[in-house]
């Protein structure tokens, strides 16, 4: 039983490049959520996905940043023009849909650095 | 504005005592709270939750407890053992229809031999 996978683990990219990573939730989950963790700081919600839906992105940053959950495939989050302060890590999680949707189940992160 | 604070950054036991980690809140709003163990390199694994309807919930040598009125809550850690070791968020949620969660900064676990 797989739990939720993110590729890359570790992902590189200059100034101005573009940033992907990737999330599939665990088997039978239909709600994932992207957090990003900055060094010495909790984890920070960032977006809510269904499958083809965004039901909260109350903590993207406005601009550059964008998420999807396509009806196939893991869900994406995509970062354009990256600067150094996007240096992160990045972690989804996903939960089942109906009860209990409060225990989300992580990933083991993307980290991302901007050179 | 950081919701949920957790004001140990870290935390020293000896093998076989009790670890106690604080976690206080500030938006009266929350109503399930759950404890997430994360080692380096890793994501944070689900350890225990508790709904606040009750003001303590147990599963084995862990164990939460919640004082809504002092919006406060800790875990317990009985006997600790040194696998324990590791970065210990509390996190917390409102009834909303996001369920997203709001997580401290962390308290990093050391158990002594």
């Amino acid at each position: 039983n797989a739990g939720v996978m993110q590729n890359p683990r570790h992902l590189v990219r200059r100034r101005g490049q573009e940033a992907r990573l990737r999330c599939s939730p665990m088997k039978g989950h239909s709600h994932v959520y992207w957090y990003r963790q900055l060094p010495e700081e909790g984890l920070k919600f960032m977006v809510y996905l269904q499958k083809e839906n965004i039901i909260d992105e109350s903590g993207m940053p406005k601009e550059r940043f964008s998420a999807e959950f396509p009806k196939e495939g893991p869900s994406i989050l995509r970062i354009q023009q990256v600067v150094r302060g996007d240096s992160a890590a990045y972690f989804c999680a996903s939960s089942p849909s109906g009860t209990n949707s409060y225990e989300q189940y992580f990933g083991p992160g993307t980290r991302l650095t901007v050179t | 504005d950081q919701q949920v604070k957790q004001n140990s950054p870290s935390l020293s036991v000896q093998e076989g005592r009790i670890s106690i980690l604080n976690c206080d809140y500030t938006n009266s709003m929350f109503d399930y709270f759950l404890w997430y163990k994360k080692y380096p390199a890793e994501g944070p694994t689900f350890l225990i939750s508790i709904s606040s309807i009750k003001d303590k919930n147990e599963d084995g040598r862990f164990t939460v407890f919640l004082n809504k009125s002092a919006k406060h809550l800790s875990l317990h850690i009985v006997p600790s053992q040194p696998g324990d070791s590791a970065v210990y968020f509390c996190a917390a949620s409102a009834q909303t229809g996001a369920n997203n969660l709001f997580f401290g900064t962390g308290t990093r676990l050391t158990v002594i031999p």
